[in-house]
């Protein structure tokens, strides 16, 4: 039902490890987005893209790279991470960058850290 | 920048009664929008409410923004077994949308 698409949908990876998480959104909208949920707190944005230009990073560690090669596509490279970044990280876009637009979420990639 | 407080963080309810979540925040918003996120799943848009004052439907769901545009409201007549989830409200306006920590609702059939 979602025209933005995450995969994987699940993902262990060791502190050592390398891995990339993927959105690709079909709805040719302009803004993409990170979001990172935890159990105990509330969606916390990491990036933001507007028309394939990093546009807001919210003080994330550097361990979490973000890349956009286009408008449909977001890629979150993860490395050396730590079990606190155990995670749903959710991929969303929005028509604009303005910010009066609704957001569209992708399903999300749980991720576990061990 | 602008935050949102969400109450209550949890609500319990037998099937059929009401439900109402409140947003709360300390500055003035330009918007604020609701979200519903189901177990397992993920954020999904309900609705956006941009004028002081407004209310808008949408069959058994009443949101309103308050007339000082501080405060919002999702309330949830006769709920059913499929209202369960976490509600989310959500301001942005001139920055990325900043979310509450949601309200989760469970209903007991």
């Amino acid at each position: 039902e979602t025209g933005v698409t995450q995969t994987p949908r699940h993902l262990v990876m060791g502190m050592t490890n390398k891995k990339s998480l993927k959105c690709e959104q079909h709805l040719g909208h302009n803004a993409m987005y990170w979001y990172k949920q935890s159990a105990k707190k509330p969606l916390e944005l990491m990036f933001v893209y507007s028309l394939e230009e990093r546009v807001e990073n919210n003080s994330v560690p550097s361990r979490f790279s973000p890349e956009c090669p286009n408008s449909s596509h977001l890629f979150l490279h993860l490395h050396t991470l730590q079990p606190e970044d155990s995670a749903l990280y959710l991929c969303a876009s929005s028509r604009e960058p303005g910010y009066h637009t609704e957001a569209f979420f992708g399903q999300g990639t749980r991720l576990t850290v061990v | 920048g602008q935050q949102v407080m969400q109450i209550p963080q949890y609500q319990h309810v037998q099937e059929g009664e009401d439900f109402t979540t409140y947003c709360n925040s300390s500055t003035t918003l330009s918007n604020i929008q609701w979200y519903k996120q189901r177990p397992g799943g993920h954020p999904v848009f309900l609705i956006q409410l941009v004028k002081s004052g407004e209310v808008k439907k949408q069959k058994r769901l009443t949101f309103q923004f308050g007339e000082a545009k501080k405060n919002s409201s999702l309330h949830i007549t006769a709920t059913q077994t499929t209202d369960v989830g976490t509600y989310f409200c959500a301001t942005g306006g001139n920055t990325p949308l900043v979310f509450g920590k949601g309200t989760r609702l469970s209903v007991i059939a």
